[in-house]
């Protein structure tokens, strides 16, 4: 089992489509993550999330827009995207604890496969 | 800058045998952490084995061993009595001190567990 779930887990949307991807975490953690899986790419990290303030933007599209109302909670917003956005979307978390430690695992949940047509 | 190498694309290894998959890592810092994770075709990444770099000791978590080489760099994963589930891409991961909560993560192993 998963303490991080995502939905939809599959969602193909047209480039003038526009969709959010759901992620809930039941860790109790404070730190979220949002990464991109293209085919025969390493992981990339799109978002940082810590006690709900964005703490990183990995040079991502505006076209990307997310949103962590809670610590629980974190959505990706996608609006006109383009057929190279086609990819895994991986939400993680990971407990925070503010340059104390070097070793906080992050979890992930499933993801979400999307292909943009 | 800090970088992640596995530099081997795919592996095959025979049911209860051992199989090692390799990992070097570049930083200047002293202080990280590494990481193993597996993603079946199913697309979850999910966490194996954390070592610590002011861990002395390797890291064990079941059948999963971490072969921690600081001086060499290297942090590979050893599968002790491989599985039939065991069949997935394998990444290794940093956490580095200076970048804060991100992981920078390798091109990952393909392994293939064969009766």
């Amino acid at each position: 089992e998963t303490g991080v779930t995502q939905t939809p887990r599959h969602l193909v949307m047209g480039m003038t489509n526009k969709k959010s991807l759901k992620c809930e975490q039941h860790l109790g953690h404070n730190a979220m993550y949002w990464y991109k899986q293209s085919a025969k790419k390493p992981l990339e990290l799109m978002f940082v999330y810590n006690f709900k303030e964005q703490t990183e933007n990995n040079s991502v599209p505006s076209r990307f827009s997310p949103e962590c109302p809670n610590s629980s909670h974190l959505f990706l917003h996608l609006h006109t995207l383009q057929p190279e956005d086609s990819a895994l979307y991986l939400c993680a978390s990971s407990q925070d604890r503010r340059g104390t430690h070097q070793g906080e695992t992050q979890y992930f949940g499933p993801g979400t496969r999307l292909l943009v047509l | 800058a800090q970088k992640i190498t596995q530099t081997q694309p795919g592996m095959f290894v025979q049911e209860k045998e051992a199989v090692t998959l390799d990992c070097t890592y570049d930083t200047s810092d002293q202080s990280y952490g590494l990481f193993w994770y597996k993603q079946p075709s199913s697309g979850e990444m999910i966490f194996l084995i954390y070592q610590g770099s002011y861990d002395e000791q390797n890291a064990t978590e079941g059948r999963y061993s971490l072969n921690f080489q600081k001086a060499r760099k290297s942090a590979n994963l050893v599968i002790s009595a491989s599985q039939l589930g065991d069949s997935a891409m394998y990444f290794c991961a940093m956490r580095f001190t200076g970048g804060g909560n991100k992981l920078t993560f390798g091109t990952g192993t393909q392994l293939k567990v064969e009766l």
